[in-house]
């Protein structure tokens, strides 16, 4: 079964403070996700990468980084969190190559990120 | 413009009773529909997809949903709920022309005992 792992499960973080998050997937796709989860808004995409050493801006990726060294990991970094970030973070991966329309997402458990 | 309307923020049902979830989409094309649930600290799981053929398609754990291009909707059905359905219920919308993906706002669905 499909499977992805994020870590860590809740964080608290710092207004100003570095905050990772990471994303570990054993499904061997190619495509990666991020997302973040406000009420109110649904989810919206962060950033996304199509496979290792790439990454792509989502429709909200100010305030954001990410990172894709490997097929399996994808990480999500705030270099000066902001209350503002805080939020549900939930990564996927997709079972199509490419970006196809018929992609299926599979989501990890999600990040609860607090920032004071 | 892509689009995807939930317009019930909440719907609340007995256990037993049959389920409605409505799903509208603003696609100029045929998109592909499909309907994730979300249940209680936990991710977005798949219950079913649409893009060709037979309108109602079948899903996980009894649910279906109908596809009407002439209404724009991807409807979600169960016959009959189980407390355990109790869940949020996402549409969401991809054209077969970008990547864009579009996320409903979901509907949090309470089943009653």
């Amino acid at each position: 079964e499909a499977a992805v792992t994020q870590s860590p499960r809740n964080k608290v973080a710092v207004t100003g403070g570095k905050v990772t998050l990471s994303c570990n997937q054993t499904n061997n796709h190619n495509n990666m996700y991020w997302y973040r989860q406000d009420t109110g808004h649904g989810l919206r995409l962060i950033h996304y990468s199509y496979g290792a050493g790439s990454t792509e801006k989502g429709d909200i990726p100010d305030g954001y980084k990410a990172s894709r060294p490997s097929q399996e990991n994808f990480s999500l970094i705030l270099e000066l969190a902001t209350p503002s970030q805080t939020s549900v973070y939930f990564c996927a991966s997709g079972d199509v190559g490419g970006g196809s329309s018929a992609e299926t997402l599979y989501f990890g458990s999600g990040t609860r990120l607090t920032v004071l | 413009a892509q689009s995807v309307t939930q317009p019930d923020a909440r719907v609340t049902v007995s256990e037993g009773a049959s389920l409605q979830l409505r799903c509208k989409y603003s696609y100029s094309g045929t998109p592909y529909l499909f309907w994730y649930v979300q249940y209680p600290r936990q991710g977005l799981q798949l219950l079913l997809k649409y893009y060709s053929g037979d309108p109602v398609v079948q899903g996980v754990n009894g649910f279906e949903a109908e596809f009407s291009k002439s209404n724009s909707s991807f409807h979600l059905r169960k016959a009959s709920v189980h407390w355990s359905d109790s869940a949020v219920y996402f549409c969401v919308l991809r054209g077969n022309s970008n990547n864009r993906i579009f996320f409903g706002d979901g509907t949090q669905l309470v089943v009653k005992p």
